[in-house]
């Protein structure tokens, strides 16, 4: 886990507004992840990026945006269509883009609230 | 898609008592399991994982055991301290669509009471 990190730790949002989630990783790994953490249940894959410049969308990409221009970082944006983006945002890495055994690292979240 | 189900959601032991929290999963094609643990409004820290070639490992109080033919496996904690007490979430993970696709479960809110 260490050597992700992510920020800002609390995020409020007034409506219509995007805001931006930053997720930094210093372990050279190839995949980055963003999950949505809701109370009472899982982790929920938002988007991920197996390499710089390429991503792809997750189960629950509606609402979200990512961008890959480094390695090391995978910012989130949470736009104004995601009608219900109160949660706690997780983001994750792991060591290769081929792998299905490789172990996913978490930043510390940050939590959004809706104003 | 995998389907990820863990039991029970909460769970109450003594302080020195075992603990076991099972999941199962749906895909077979999942071949590597890891369990995490999340303190409250901290982020989820591995703490073991199994994968799908071993039925069974062991890091001291915790142990993992898995059931290729039945699509299940468990997290087993001995002797269980007040710092275990924390939400614990199992994991399956395979390659689905080029990439490592992991699905996780419910969680399990674990109590110790001293």
């Amino acid at each position: 886990d260490g050597g992700i990190t992510q920020s800002p730790k609390y995020l409020f949002r007034k409506e219509g507004q995007n805001v931006t989630l930053s997720c930094e990783q210093n372990l050279n790994h190839d995949a980055m992840y963003w999950y949505r953490q809701d109370p009472g249940q899982g982790l929920r894959l938002i988007y991920y990026s197996q390499i710089v410049n390429d991503f792809q969308k997750g189960d629950i990409a509606e609402g979200y945006s990512v961008s890959r221009e480094k390695k090391e970082s995978f910012p989130l944006t949470v736009t104004s269509a995601q009608k219900n983006p109160t949660a706690f945002y997780l983001c994750a890495s792991s060591r290769s883009r081929s792998g299905s055994t490789d172990t996913q690292y978490f930043g510390p979240g940050t939590r959004l609230t809706v104003l | 898609g995998e389907n990820v189900e863990q039991h029970p959601s909460t769970l109450s032991v003594q302080e020195g008592d075992s603990a076991v929290i099972k999941c199962t999963y749906s895909d077979s094609a999942s071949n590597y399991f890891p369990w995490y643990k999340q303190e409250l409004g901290k982020r989820p820290q591995l703490i073991i994982d199994i994968r799908s070639n071993v039925g069974e490992k062991k890091d001291q109080r915790i142990a993992v055991t898995l059931n290729k033919t039945a699509k299940h496996f468990s997290l087993h904690i001995t002797e269980t301290q007040p710092e275990d007490s924390a939400v614990y979430f199992c994991a399956a993970s395979r390659r689905s669509g080029g990439y490592q696709k992991v699905t996780f479960g419910t969680g399990t809110k674990l109590q110790v009471i001293p």
